[in-house]
C-alpha cells in the first residue's frame, strides 16, 4: 500500500523568506502523480501544485516549486517570498496511475506559520 | 465557474442516528470522491463514484455508503452513527480518464456525533 510521510508537523517562516516542506512516499509503482494541497483555516482544500512521476522537470507555480527526487521517493515543496496568506496546513498527496484507483493518499500535514 | 459545493455546513446528530451529506461537483466533472478528515487521523479516502457507479472504497465499514445521481451530484450516508464518526467530511470532484486529473475539494461538512 502507498504511504505518504510528512515528518514536519509544524514549520514557521518569516514573511518574505523561503521555506521548504518535506514529503516522502513509499510505492512500488513507476507511474504516479504527486500533489501539494493547502488547507487554510477556512478548511477549503486548495491544490497548490502537481508533479507527474514520468516528468524529470520539477513543477513550478509562481512562488511555489517542488524538488522531486524519484529515486529517493522525495517530493518537497518550496515556498519563496512567503506571504501571510500562505499560512495554512499543507498536505502532500499521492495518486496511482492505475485505472480504478483514482483516490488520493495523504500525508498527515505540516502546519505552516508565517511570521510578520 | 462554480466550485464544488457541499451541504450542510454543519450537522449535529446523536449516536445511532443516520446522517446524509450532499455534494455537487464542478460542471463537467463526472467523478466524485469522499474523504474523512478526523482529528489526529488526517485525510482518509472513503468512496469514489463515477458515472453513477461506486468505483472504489476505502477501509471503512459498510454503514458508510452513498450514491451518485444522474446529474453527478452525490450523497454520503452514514448509518448507526458512532462518536468516532465525528469529523470533517470533504467531497472532491475531477474529470475522469487516464491522466493526472486534479481533484478539487468542497468546503466540507462538519459532522458532530453526540
Amino acid at each position: 500500500a502507498q504511504t505518504v510521510t510528512q515528518s514536519q508537523p509544524e514549520m514557521s517562516v518569516q514573511e518574505a523568506e523561503t521555506v521548504t516542506l518535506s514529503c516522502t512516499y513509499d510505492t512500488s509503482e513507476s507511474d504516479y502523480y504527486l500533489f501539494w494541497y493547502k488547507q487554510p483555516p477556512s478548511r477549503q482544500m486548495i491544490l497548490v501544485i502537481r508533479q507527474e512521476a514520468y516528468k524529470q522537470q520539477n513543477a513550478t507555480e509562481n512562488r511555489f516549486s517542488v524538488n522531486f527526487q524519484k529515486a529517493a521517493k522525495s517530493f518537497s515543496l518550496k515556498i519563496s517570498d512567503s506571504q501571510l496568506g500562505d499560512a495554512a496546513m499543507y498536505f502532500c498527496a499521492y495518486r496511482t496511475d492505475q485505472t480504478g484507483a483514482n483516490n488520493l493518499f495523504f500525508g498527515t500535514g505540516t502546519r505552516l506559520t508565517v511570521i510578520p | 465557474e462554480a466550485g464544488v459545493t457541499q451541504s450542510p455546513t454543519h450537522l449535529i446528530k446523536t449516536r445511532g442516528q443516520q446522517a446524509t451529506l450532499r455534494c455537487s461537483p464542478i460542471s463537467g466533472h463526472t467523478s466524485v470522491y469522499w474523504y474523512q478528515q478526523a482529528l489526529g487521523l488526517g485525510l482518509q479516502f472513503l468512496l469514489w463514484y463515477d458515472e453513477g457507479e461506486e468505483r472504489n472504497r476505502g477501509n471503512f465499514p459498510p454503514r458508510f455508503s452513498g450514491r451518485q445521481f444522474p446529474n453527478y451530484s452525490s450523497e454520503l450516508n452514514v448509518n448507526a452513527l458512532e462518536l468516532e464518526d465525528s469529523a470533517l467530511y470533504l467531497c472532491a470532484s475531477s474529470r475522469t480518464g487516464h491522466g493526472a486529473y486534479e481533484q478539487y475539494f468542497g468546503p466540507g461538512t462538519r459532522l458532530t456525533v453526540t
